[in-house]
């Protein structure tokens, strides 16, 4: 079956470090790949996503890129923020029959000033 | 507009009590969708309502009843829980099923 695998965290940065947060997957076919984000007390939000091989999903300064050689959707950021702390999730939604999200663990993000 | 309403944001009930959970979107998404999460784990899949017909019922225990009145609204009826149901419960909507999900902000419900 599908699966995803991200690192274990906690990873703690200082502000402006660099981030990245690892991803890799299994999936028959040609899977839809996201990033969520959550945020301490609230629900997940689609943080960007890429549906086919070689696409970068990018939204408020954080990038991923679609390894299709690799199965991989690694996380990153150039220089991250103490807004950034939160948990992120990766997961994928296989787009043959009829699938819904596969979520990896979660990595948190914790960012001290 | 890619908002998801949940309410009530927090819920404490008996074992005994009867409550109900709710979820709104006005996206005109089709498939709609219970997650429940305990802590420092990801979304565990409960239910999943394609056109509003239950397509997906992940074998959870009878004292969980999902509900779709409309495209529009999703219910989580809830009676005679156990305290290990005590998580945050997550309504989400996309298009169809196999498209990105928008996430609600929960209900964090505890069961005492």
């Amino acid at each position: 079956g599908d699966s995803v695998t991200q690192m274990e965290g906690p990873v703690t940065l200082s502000e402006e470090a660099f981030l990245t947060i690892n991803c890799t997957y299994t999936a028959t076919g040609y899977p839809s790949l996201f990033w969520y984000v959550q945020y301490p007390g609230e629900g997940l939000q689609l943080l960007l996503k890429a549906t086919k091989a070689d696409d970068k999903g990018s939204n408020k300064g954080f990038e991923a890129t679609y390894r299709k050689e690799t199965t991989s959707f690694h996380l990153e950021k150039g220089s991250v923020q103490v807004s950034d702390s939160a948990v992120y999730f990766c997961a994928l939604s296989s787009n043959s029959g009829y699938s819904t999200l596969t979520f990896g663990k979660g990595t948190m993000l914790l960012v001290s000033p | 507009d890619t908002e998801v309403t949940q309410t009530p944001k927090h819920l404490v009930m008996g074992m005994t009590n009867k409550k109900s959970l709710k979820c709104e979107q006005h996206m005109g998404h089709r498939a709609m969708y219970w997650y429940k999460q305990k802590a420092k784990k990801p979304p565990e899949l409960m239910f999943v309502y394609s056109y509003e017909k239950l397509s997906i019922n992940e074998s959870v225990p009878s004292r969980f009843s999902p509900e779709c009145p409309n495209s529009s609204l999703l219910n989580l009826h809830l009676h005679a829980l156990q305290p290990e149901d005590s998580a945050l419960y997550l309504c989400a909507s996309s298009r169809t099923v196999n498209t990105e999900a928008f996430f609600g902000q929960g209900t964090r419900l505890t069961v005492v």
